[in-house]
């Protein structure tokens, strides 16, 4: 069965980096697109971008002024997410989603998310 | 300010229907699919409508979806207590390049 599994929880301080890591299993890895998608604390959904896993192309949503790193290993169908300088806002749930073979950008698989907690 | 607009909360007893609409433009819903996702407390979101209004399998043939120019409509049959949760749209904007979503919708089975 398909499953993503994430890394676990992340507490950080304001200006540090945090990479998340998100293993697919139960399907050909590059098949499918990996989306990211991140939530507020009793918020909403965010998208903040996509990568190709088949050419490793990422991209990413405005507004994150070039802060974040989308990367693969396919040796090990993972792919990660990395934010750096990190701020009290970043503070949300961080999920990995599956797009569909349709690519008209339908998330039938997500992680069970990584909550990344930014503190001083 | 999501870019799609969803009522916040809705409600309805059990055994009874609700609809949840989300509204967009052009540049989103008009032009491209939606697809709509439940968050139950606590967990990741899971797809329930996907192209507009094909279920993926498992899904009961009691969610269902529709779209009329820029706006789309979940509608659930049969309501029972485990469909509280909250219910997302989500779709492609061709302007902004970007996936974009609806501020969610809160549903309460009363």
């Amino acid at each position: 069965q398909v499953q993503l599994v994430q890394s676990g929880s992340e507490l950080k301080k304001p200006g540090a980096s945090v990479k998340v890591s998100c293993k697919a299993s139960g399907y050909t890895f590059t098949s499918y697109a990996l989306n990211w998608v991140r939530q507020a604390p009793g918020q909403g959904l965010e998208w903040m971008g996509w990568i190709n896993t088949n050419t490793g192309n990422p991209r990413y949503a405005q507004g994150f002024t070039g802060r974040l790193v989308f990367s693969l290993d396919t040796s090990v169908s993972t792919a990660y997410l990395q934010i750096s300088s990190l701020k009290p806002e970043d503070t949300a749930v961080y999920y990995c989603a599956r797009e569909t073979a349709g690519g008209t950008r339908d998330f039938d698989y997500w992680g069970q998310g990584t909550l990344v907690t930014v503190s001083s | 300010q999501s870019v799609l607009t969803q009522p916040p909360s809705v409600s309805a007893a059990p055994g009874q229907k609700v609809t949840i609409s989300c509204s967009g433009s052009s540049s989103n819903i008009g032009n491209n699919y939606v697809s709509w996702y439940q968050q139950l407390p606590g967990t990741a979101p899971k797809l329930l409508i996907y192209d507009n209004n094909k279920r993926p399998s498992g899904i009961p043939e009691r969610f269902s979806g529709s779209k009329s120019g820029t706006s789309a409509t979940l509608g659930i049959t049969g309501l029972q207590t485990g469909d509280e949760a909250d219910y997302y749209c989500g779709t492609w904007d061709s302007r902004l390049s970007a996936g974009v979503f609806g501020g969610g919708t809160k549903l309460t089975v009363l």
